[in-house]
């Protein structure tokens, strides 16, 4: 079954200790992404890949790192979380060609994150 | 790249037709409009797509104006189902970033 997972689906943790959400797809996808939802802010962007070896800033991205050694695989490390990065978090993957033309985007079942 | 804009909320009965419309002024000339449906706790799921005029899938139309600034997703018929957060969001065929906004809490009533 085509799908995007994620890992844990819930964690409470404390401040400054760092931790890793990890994003799988099976769908041999180019492009990955990942958002964060908060009441009344809707989904934000945090960082996204096109490639491997390739990653870019989204709207929000202080606090967060990634990388995509491989193309199924795109961790979002928080190293030091603190409380404001207390969230649902969604990773989503598409394909993407680079040319005149965009694909809808695969999302994950998100992952809560509690930072006390 | 392009900001939307959406009314938060929606109310509806079941069996009408919604239209939703999507403000997105700055749109530029590689960009596609993208509708996506989220219901609580679930990822959101995408719905449609379209660049310009209508676009018709299964479960939807889009309707693009010539001059783009703006897009309406119409959901025919709607059902209790149908109540869900819709967001509009503005993708660059040449870039990853994208900016989903706030949504619309659609609430289909019986």
């Amino acid at each position: 079954e085509a799908q995007v997972t994620q890992n844990p689906r819930y964690l409470i943790t404390v401040t400054g200790k760092k931790l890793t959400v990890t994003c799988s797809q099976n769908m041999n996808h180019e492009y990955m992404s990942w958002y964060r939802q908060d009441p009344g802010l809707g989904l934000r962007q945090i960082y996204y890949s096109m490639n491997v070896e390739v990653t870019d800033k989204g709207d929000v991205p202080e606090g967060y790192k990634v990388s995509r050694k491989e193309k199924r695989n795109f961790p979002l490390i928080l190293e030091s979380p603190s409380p404001n990065q207390t969230s649902l978090y969604f990773c989503a993957s598409s394909l993407f060609s680079g040319s005149w033309s965009s694909y809808e985007q695969y999302f994950g079942p998100g992952t809560r994150l509690t930072v006390t | 790249l392009a900001k939307t804009t959406q009314p938060i909320s929606m109310d509806s009965y079941e069996g009408q037709e919604v239209n939703i419309t999507c403000s997105h002024n700055n749109i530029a000339t590689n960009d596609y409009i993208t509708w996506y449906q989220q219901f609580p706790s679930q990822g959101p799921r995408f719905i449609i797509q379209g660049y310009k005029t209508k676009v018709t899938n299964e479960v939807a139309s889009l309707f693009i104006p010539a001059d783009r600034k703006s897009s309406t997703l119409s959901l025919p018929r709607v059902s209790l189902s149908d109540t869900a957060v819709y967001y509009c969001l503005v993708e660059s065929s040449n870039t990853g970033k994208l900016i989903f906004g706030q949504g619309t809490t659609l609430q289909v009533k019986p």
